[in-house]
């Protein structure tokens, strides 16, 4: 069974910074591209960032792009999220997500990110 | 960059049939994908490329793409189909989610 634990949420002040884990089980981890996908409160689903399975392909909503990292180690089948100069409108429900051939199969239960002051 | 669009609301009788649309430019010459989320829960996977069904995901769901709209059919709706519903489509390393269609069944 695939599971998907997102953690690493939390508050933090606008301008700081904060990792996001996502452990998986139940498949081969680096065969597969990960993705992060938020919910700001009350709001819709936002794709945030995509990794190849081999970690050299990564992509980002313009949003994020050149504050946000996504990285994993498939020694540990974990996938990572490094969000650097956090803004008010980065506050949302942070969710991993096990993608395939353009389409989210698996997700995690979300990890709550909090920026403000 | 490439935009669907979706209904903000749709309300259904009881065990009526539900239809939620995506609409986008040439929407059918790409793979549409569907997912369900329910309040405090995260999205699951209802239909993926256009019209299948994964596993565990049932029958009274189905999915259609052509030209401009993609569309979700959900037959003899139920209180448990009560949910935000978020249409998806890949376009050149952008993965784009609609806005989402809540479904309040009568």
């Amino acid at each position: 069974e695939v599971q998907l634990l997102d953690s690493g949420g939390g508050l933090v002040q606008p301008g700081g910074s904060l990792r996001l884990s996502c452990a998986a089980s139940g498949f081969t981890f680096s065969n597969f591209a990960m993705s992060w996908v938020r919910q700001a409160p009350g709001k819709g689903l936002e794709w945030v960032s995509t990794i190849s399975g081999n970690g050299g392909s990564t992509y980002y909503a313009d949003s994020v792009a050149g504050r946000f990292t996504i990285s994993r180690d498939n020694s540990k089948n974990t996938l990572y999220l490094q969000m650097n100069s956090l803004r008010a409108e980065d506050t949302a429900l942070y969710f991993c997500a096990k993608e395939y051939y353009g389409y989210f199969d698996h997700w995690g239960q979300g990890t709550l990110v909090t920026v403000s002051s | 960059s490439y935009e669907v669009t979706q209904p903000l609301s749709l309300s259904v009788a009881l065990g009526q049939t539900a239809r939620i649309t995506c609409g986008g430019n040439n929407i059918g010459s790409r793979n549409a994908h569907w997912y369900q989320q329910k309040p405090g829960q995260a999205p699951v996977l209802v239909i993926y490329r256009d019209d299948n069904r994964p596993s565990g995901i049932p029958e009274r769901f189905s999915g259609s793409n052509s030209g401009n709209t993609a569309t979700l059919t959900i037959s003899r709706a139920q209180v448990g189909d009560e949910a935000d519903y978020y249409c998806q489509v890949w376009d050149s390393n952008n993965w784009v989610f609609g806005g989402g269609t809540k479904l309040t069944v009568l």
